[in-house]
């Protein structure tokens, strides 16, 4: 079945380290997004990509970096300049330009 | 500023009624406009995508969209309580490539 693979599902670290978060699709979509939702909120936009070797900022981009090297991977780094990395972290992507979100299952990122 | 603004609730119903759900954006140039629900500690699932003024009906959900008032609804008819969880609105921004989310709206229905 096709669909968009996070893992792992729970990650923890200590504070000041980085962290990747992996995201795989195998929908064949061309643009791939993160976003970020802490308790009781919305979600926020990280970063986006809509062809392979391209992205671009989103809202809240500060402390976060990605790559896309492959149309099917999007991994996300948090790295220590992140001053509030605790989130829920999820990946999504979509087919063409006025079609909606496909979420994955998410990542919990917990830093102490 | 691109903003979605929807009320927090929590919006409470009994089962069996329509539960009705609001959101409001602020760029006038948008065109796609989508409803996604989101259980406690799930990913959002995509329930009604809306391009056009009117209404879309799909099962017990009506998507309604005013463009000239920047309003779009989501009324859930016959509300059960596995409809009880946090409904997002998201808007597709005139010339933008990504979806901005509201904070959700709150349901809760009681049996």
């Amino acid at each position: 079945d096709g669909g968009i693979t996070q893992s792992p599902k729970y990650l923890f670290r200590k504070e000041g380290q980085n962290v990747t978060l992996s995201c795989e699709q195998n929908l064949n979509h061309d643009a791939m997004y993160w976003y970020r939702q802490d308790p009781g909120q919305g979600l926020r936009l990280i970063y986006y990509s809509q062809i392979v070797n391209d992205f671009q900022k989103g809202d809240i981009a500060e402390g976060y970096s990605v790559s896309r090297e492959k149309k099917e991977s999007f991994p996300l780094t948090v790295t220590s300049a992140q001053k509030n990395p605790t989130a829920f972290y999820l990946c999504a992507s979509r087919r063409e330009a006025n079609s909606p979100l496909h979420f994955g299952n998410g990542t919990r990122l917990t830093v102490t | 500023q691109k903003e979605v603004e929807q009320n927090s609730g929590p919006l409470s119903v009994p089962e069996g009624a329509i539960a009705s759900l609001n959101c409001t954006y602020s760029d006038r140039g948008s065109q796609s406009f989508f409803w996604y629900r989101q259980y406690s500690g799930k990913s959002p699932e995509l329930i009604m995508s809306i391009y056009s003024n009117g209404d879309k009906e799909d099962g017990r959900f009506t998507a309604q969209l005013n463009k000239a008032s920047q309003y779009v609804s989501l009324l859930i008819r016959d509300s059960q309580p596995s409809d009880s969880a946090t409904y997002l609105c998201a808007v597709l921004y005139q010339a933008g490539t990504a979806l901005i989310f509201g904070k959700g709206t709150t349901l809760s229905v009681s049996s």
